[in-house]
């Protein structure tokens, strides 16, 4: 079975400093992983996948994970936040066919000026 | 690219009207396309999975006579909440996958019934 743990509900940083949210999963396979932000009243827009390629994934704005399979971890980071990066972050990993999502619980990040 | 829309992003309607809801996906050909329901401050719940030209596949709990979808072709699906009651208000979002594992979500249609 598959599942997504955000080991925290709510991050609170201020402006320019480091991001870390972690996620960790938990899967019978390799799965794919993906984390995905969601502004207020919209829908969930993609900010990177790991698809058992490359370990450190880059995606947009300035964010990347790594995956670490022995911590079953894929932790979310980026060196230094900006306002605009104050949303919900969701970290998903997929079924094993590939055709179902498993959500994490989301984490609310806040950025203080 | 993989861009996905739903309209109307949304709808007022009075409790026992009908209200529908389109997804789709403008770049690409989406092979399956899932609809979630979303409540404030929590996660996404998938109510439902449809592929192009045959029936969803509902969730448990989720009722599919009152939750419609139609999955008409590769780029269009709908979702109509059928006699709507209050306890329906919610954020709907769909998304949408092509042949990979990816899934394009949408801006998402808020529903609120009277």
């Amino acid at each position: 079975a598959q599942s997504v743990t955000q080991l925290d509900s709510h991050v609170s940083v201020s402006e320019g400093t480091p991001v870390l949210l972690r996620c960790n999963y938990s899967s019978s396979y390799s799965p794919s992983l993906f984390w995905y932000v969601q502004h207020p009243n919209k829908g969930l827009q993609l900010l990177l996948k790991y698809t058992s390629a490359a370990t450190l994934v880059k995606g947009i704005n300035g964010f990347e994970a790594e995956f670490k399979k022995s911590e079953t971890s894929f932790h979310l980071t980026k060196p230094s936040a900006h306002m605009s990066d104050a949303a919900e972050y969701f970290c998903v990993v997929s079924g094993n066919t590939g055709n179902q999502f498993y959500f994490g619980t989301g984490t609310s990040l806040t950025v203080i000026p | 690219g993989a861009v996905v829309s739903q309209h109307p992003s949304r709808v007022i309607c009075k409790s026992g009207t009908s209200v529908k809801i389109e997804c789709r996906s403008l770049d690409f050909q989406a092979t399956t396309m899932f609809w979630y329901r979303q409540f404030p401050k929590q996660s996404l719940m998938l109510m439902a999975t449809s592929n192009e030209g045959s029936k969803a596949t509902y969730e448990q709990g989720v009722e599919k006579d009152k939750f419609l979808i139609n999955h008409a072709s590769l780029t269009l699906s709908t979702l109509t909440v059928t006699s709507a009651h209050p306890e329906d208000s919610s954020f709907y979002i769909c998304s949408a996958r092509d042949w990979g594992e990816t899934q394009y979500f949408g801006p998402g249609t808020r529903l609120l019934v009277l």
